[in-house]
């Protein structure tokens, strides 16, 4: 069967960094994606890796080891409005989006 | 530009009746998607349409149905409506007509209670 696996629920500190890991099994593989929801509202694209490495953009980073069926998403020098759900979602074979529960990130000042 | 909308926002139902939620993109997107999302579950995929006129079955759509006459639209009918389809659902939108992976772009939301 095809699955997505994130951890439920993170913490961490205003400033400080956070990674939030993702790991994938699905039938066929065209990339990975990362949203952020933030509570009551619609998800919103962050980012999309298809190829192995690290993805920059700004203070969040995405990384992807298709080998692996890994990926993670990294925060830095967080800010409170960062403070929501981050959602992981892989693409199959036929190029649906399979999705995990998502990760809700709380932040402490 | 609005992107994506959905009407109703919210809306309480009773059991046993019929109810269509609405979703209006106005970015000329060629697919368009429909998932509902529950606590502790990732985003579920109902139906989905790759152009106009086409529309496909995903994971969870017993109990909808959906239809793509056009390229802004793609309602979503319940046609009798039962208390586990109390959730809140999404519409999105993305360029590709199948066939390639493209980000996809979601509406607000609307939030159904089905008593």
């Amino acid at each position: 069967g095809q699955n997505i696996d994130q951890p439920t629920e993170m913490t961490a500190t205003e400033g400080a960094i956070v990674q939030i890991n993702c790991t994938y099994q699905t039938s066929g593989f065209n990339g990975l994606f990362w949203y952020q929801q933030h509570a009551g509202e619609a998800p919103t694209f962050l980012s999309y890796n298809v190829l192995d490495g690290l993805e920059e953009k700004g203070r969040f980073s995405s990384f992807l080891s298709r080998s692996k069926g890994y990926s993670y998403l990294l925060l830095k020098e967080l800010q409170m409005k960062d403070s929501a759900s981050y959602l992981c979602a892989a693409s199959d074979s036929n190029y649906q989006l399979i999705w995990g529960a998502g990760t809700k990130l709380i932040i402490k000042p | 530009t609005a992107g994506i909308t959905q009407a109703p926002t919210s809306q309480i139902l009773a059991a046993g009746r019929r109810m269509t939620l609405r979703c209006t993109q106005d970015m000329r997107h060629n697919a368009m998607y429909w998932y509902r999302q529950d606590l502790g579950l990732g985003l579920r995929l109902i139906h989905y349409s790759n152009t106009a006129g086409t529309t496909g079955k995903g994971e969870v759509p017993d109990g909808y149905s959906v239809s793509r006459a056009n390229t802004d639209d793609f309602p979503l009918t319940l046609a009798s409506a039962v208390p586990s389809q109390t959730s809140v659902y999404f519409c999105a939108s993305s360029d590709s007509a199948g066939g390639s992976t493209d980000t996809q772009y979601f509406g607000p939301g609307t939030r159904l209670t089905v008593l």
